[in-house]
Order: structure tokens, then C-alpha cells, then sequence
């Protein structure tokens, strides 16, 4: 079964400061990849996500993630934060292909400071 | 466009009362429909899921149990509430065929008390 390391637990950040949120996955296979966010009194919304072809892949509001098969990692960036980008992010897997659960990481809150 | 709601909003129940979580989606025929519990800290985990009417698969042995008796219809229950199932419940859907990106409802905040 696949697992998912979220490494960085709360993230506090000053405005216009990058971001790189870290996500580490354990899979054998292909995996599809993808990035949650759950704004303050929100849904839960996808950000991102990668199945296959360009591992860089981009999101809304200017966040991307690259994907590095060599080291199953998934980061999250944003190369300037804004006051709006806190909330809680999630990373999740699973397997590519077949029906297969998507498994969750335990999320990072990122506070974003004005 | 696809909607999921899901009711009640809020609920507080005391110990060893029953209870039923409803979710329910518009706008997408035969979608799958996954039941999680959202704990601070630990992420989100998968209850239940189905792919299909009637049909539920169990991921966590617990105090809950899930029926689908409609195509866009997923209730989650109990019939004895305990302390420790006290939490925030998601709904979700995804396109059927496969674990695509979720969509997720809006939550339910149960406390148990």
C-alpha cells in the first residue's frame, strides 16, 4: 500500500516570501499525484495535480509542483505568498491506472503573515 | 456544473444516539462517492467508498456504517454514537472508473457528547 509523508506540519510565513511545501510518497508503480488546499471556512478544492508528461506541473492562483520520480517527491511551490494563501494544504497519491484508494497526507498549515 | 452538498452542517449528539449524514450530488450520473473523517493533525481518512448503487466497501472497521440507495445519494450512520466518533466528516465524489481528484462537500462538524 502506498503512504504519504507530509513533513512540514505548520508552515509561517511573511508576505512575498517563497514557498516550497514538501511531499514524499512510498509507491513501487506509477502514481498519480496530487495537491489539496482547504482555505480558512472553505471546501476542501484541488490545486494540482500530475498523472503523467511534463513533471512541472501548475495550478490556480501561481502555485506549481514538480514531480521527481527518483526521490518520490511532489513539492509544492509559490515563488510570493500573499495573506490569502493560508490554509491548509494536502498532499495525496495513488496508484495510476487501476482502482486503487488515494491516500492522503496529514496536511500543512501555512499562515501567511501581512 | 457538479454540486455536492452535504447536511447537517453541525450536529451534537450525546453518546449511544443514532445517526445519519447525508450527502448528495447534482449535475454527474454514476459518480464514485467516498465518506472521510477529517482529524486535526492526522489528515483525512478514507471511512467508505462506492462505486456504485448499494455497493460499499469498508476501510476502517468502526462504530459507522455507509448506504448508497440512490445513484448521487451516500449516508453515513450509526446506530450508537461513542465519544471517539466525534469529528469533521467529508463527502466526495469522483468521475467513476477510476481515483481521479476528488470533489469534496462542504463538511459535517459532529461532536459526541
Amino acid at each position: 500500500a502506498q503512504s504519504v509523508s507530509q513533513h512540514n506540519h505548520h508552515v509561517i510565513l511573511s508576505e512575498a516570501a517563497s514557498l516550497e511545501l514538501g511531499c514524499n510518497y512510498s509507491y513501487g508503480g506509477t502514481v498519480n499525484l496530487f495537491w489539496y488546499v482547504q482555505y480558512p471556512g472553505q471546501h476542501l478544492q484541488l490545486l494540482l495535480k500530475y498523472f503523467s508528461g511534463d513533471p512541472l506541473v501548475k495550478g490556480i492562483k501561481g502555485f506549481e509542483a514538480e514531480f521527481i520520480k527518483s526521490k518520490f517527491s511532489f513539492n509544492l511551490r509559490k515563488p510570493s505568498v500573499q495573506w490569502s494563501d493560508t490554509a491548509e494544504y494536502f498532499c495525496a497519491v495513488t496508484p495510476a491506472g487501476g482502482y486503487q484508494k488515494v491516500t492522503f497526507g496529514t496536511g500543512t498549515k501555512l499562515q501567511v503573515i501581512p | 456544473s457538479q454540486t455536492i452538498h452535504q447536511w447537517p452542517a453541525t450536529l451534537v449528539q450525546p453518546v449511544g444516539s443514532p445517526l445519519s449524514l447525508e450527502c448528495t450530488v447534482e449535475g454527474t450520473s454514476n459518480p464514485n462517492l467516498y465518506w472521510y473523517r477529517q482529524a486535526a493533525g492526522r489528515g483525512l481518512q478514507l471511512l467508505f467508498y462506492s462505486v456504485g448503487i448499494g455497493q460499499i466497501s469498508s476501510e476502517v472497521p468502526q462504530n459507522l456504517s455507509a448506504s448508497r440507495p440512490q445513484d448521487r445519494q451516500f449516508i453515513l450512520s450509526s446506530k450508537k454514537l461513542l465519544l471517539s466518533d466525534s469529528g469533521f466528516y467529508l463527502c466526495a465524489w469522483s468521475v467513476s472508473g477510476g481515483w481521479y481528484e476528488q470533489y469534496f462537500g462542504p463538511g459535517t462538524r459532529l461532536t459526541v457528547t
